[in-house]
Parts: structure tokens; C-alpha cells; sequence
């Protein structure tokens, strides 16, 4: 099973600064299948990157997902007060498809 | 447009069973796996497993903690996803959502509680 680790836990930014968000893999996550999701309380996952680095539709272009092997990082550019969320990493390449823990992001 | 709702959630002592249905519209069902997660009060986000479509023999996966416990299928003549529960535990408590696709999901529904308790 691959453990996906995220950090940090929780990230206090202001609007307009960038947000660096990690993912962390056990062993290789084959063919990168690697996802972001966005949730906001009370609402359903959405989904951000798929394939670790292309934008799901209708995305904005400031949110964007970089890596591979075992590393991999969602970046949040000229964060807005709606970014407000928590965000998890899940892998597919293989069962489980594993989350990760979740990282909150709040705007000052 | 894609539409999702789960029902069948509800309050179920351990040790019962409960089904959890998924009524999906505005695609063709039969061409696509449908998933199940579930995300516990307050915390993270739990893949259950997926069943796959028709030309794939309908294959399923499932979470270990919920394997030989839960079923997923599926009635592609009514566009329904099933999610049989049985011998529920306590842990099993959460928001339920069904989601298109077994990988990278776009199309999520809005979640039905389960509530496992004496």
C-alpha cells in the first residue's frame, strides 16, 4: 500500500502570496497517477490536477501540480480568500488508492 | 450535466446492514466504473473501492477495511450504483459519497450520512 504524506498540516497566507502545498509517497507512484482535490466544509471533494500536473476543467490557471516518483507539490499562486479549503493528494496507481491526510489552508 | 445523488443513509445499530443507492444522470452509466468514499466527522477523505463497467466484466476493488463487509454493483438499466453494507461497525460512521470514475474523479455526489450506533 502506498502512504501518501502531506505537509505541512495547516498554512496561514494572505491573499495574493503563493501557497507551496507536499505530497509525499511510500515508493513510486507509477505513470505519476497522482490527483489534487479541493474540499470546502460541508461540500464534496473537487478535483484540481490529475496526473500530477494537468488542470482539471475549469481549474484556474494559479493552482498547478508539479512532480514525480515520490514527490509531488500542488502550487496556489496570488491566493484569493475563496482558496480557503483543505486539500489532499490521492494516488491511483494501484490499490488502495490512498489519500492523504489533507493539508488546510487558510487565508489571513 | 452530470448529476449524482446518493441516498439510503441513515442511523443503523452495529452489527446491521444498510444500502446506500447512487442515482446518476446526464451521462451514459454503462460506459464508465463508479466509485464510493466515505469521509468519517472531522476527518479525512477514504477511498472504498469502484466497480467497473460492463466491457470490463463489472470488476470490483475495495479498501481493505471494508472488504468482505461491503459490495459495490451496479444496475446500468437504471443508471443506479449500490453500495451493500454489512456487519457495520461504529468506524463506519461517515458521509458517503458516490463519484464517477475510478481514477481521477470529477463528478462527485453530495453524500449521504451513515451513522452506526447503539
Amino acid at each position: 500500500e502506498i502512504v501518501l504524506t502531506q505537509s505541512p498540516g495547516t498554512l496561514s497566507l494572505s491573499p495574493g502570496e503563493r501557497a507551496t502545498l507536499s505530497c509525499r509517497a511510500s515508493q513510486s507512484v507509477r505513470n505519476s497517477y497522482l490527483a489534487w482535490y479541493q474540499q470546502k466544509p460541508g461540500q464534496a471533494p473537487r478535483l484540481l490536477i490529475y496526473s500530477a500536473s494537468s488542470r482539471a476543467t475549469d481549474i484556474p490557471d494559479r493552482f498547478s501540480g508539479s512532480g514525480s516518483g515520490t514527490d509531488f507539490t500542488l502550487t496556489i499562486s496570488r491566493l484569493e480568500p475563496e482558496d480557503s479549503a483543505v486539500y489532499y493528494c490521492q494516488h491511483y496507481a494501484s490499490s488502495p488508492h490512498t489519500f492523504g491526510q489533507g493539508t488546510k489552508l487558510e487565508i489571513k | 450535466e452530470v448529476q449524482l445523488v446518493e441516498s439510503g443513509g441513515g442511523l443503523v445499530k452495529p452489527g446491521r446492514s444498510l444500502r446506500l443507492s447512487c442515482t446518476a444522470s446526464g451521462f451514459t452509466f454503462g460506459d464508465y466504473a463508479m466509485s464510493w468514499f466515505r469521509q468519517a466527522p472531522g476527518k479525512g477523505l477514504e477511498w472504498v473501492g469502484f466497480i467497473r463497467s460492463k466491457p470490463y466484466g463489472e470488476a470490483t476493488d475495495y479498501a481493505a477495511s471494508v472488504k468482505g463487509r461491503f459490495t459495490i454493483s451496479r444496475d446500468d438499466s437504471k443508471s443506479l450504483a449500490y453500495l451493500q453494507m454489512n456487519s457495520l461497525q461504529t468506524e463506519d460512521t461517515a458521509v458517503y459519497y458516490c463519484a464517477r470514475d475510478r481514477t481521477a474523479v470529477s463528478f462527485w455526489g453530495q453524500g449521504t450520512l451513515v451513522t452506526v450506533s447503539s
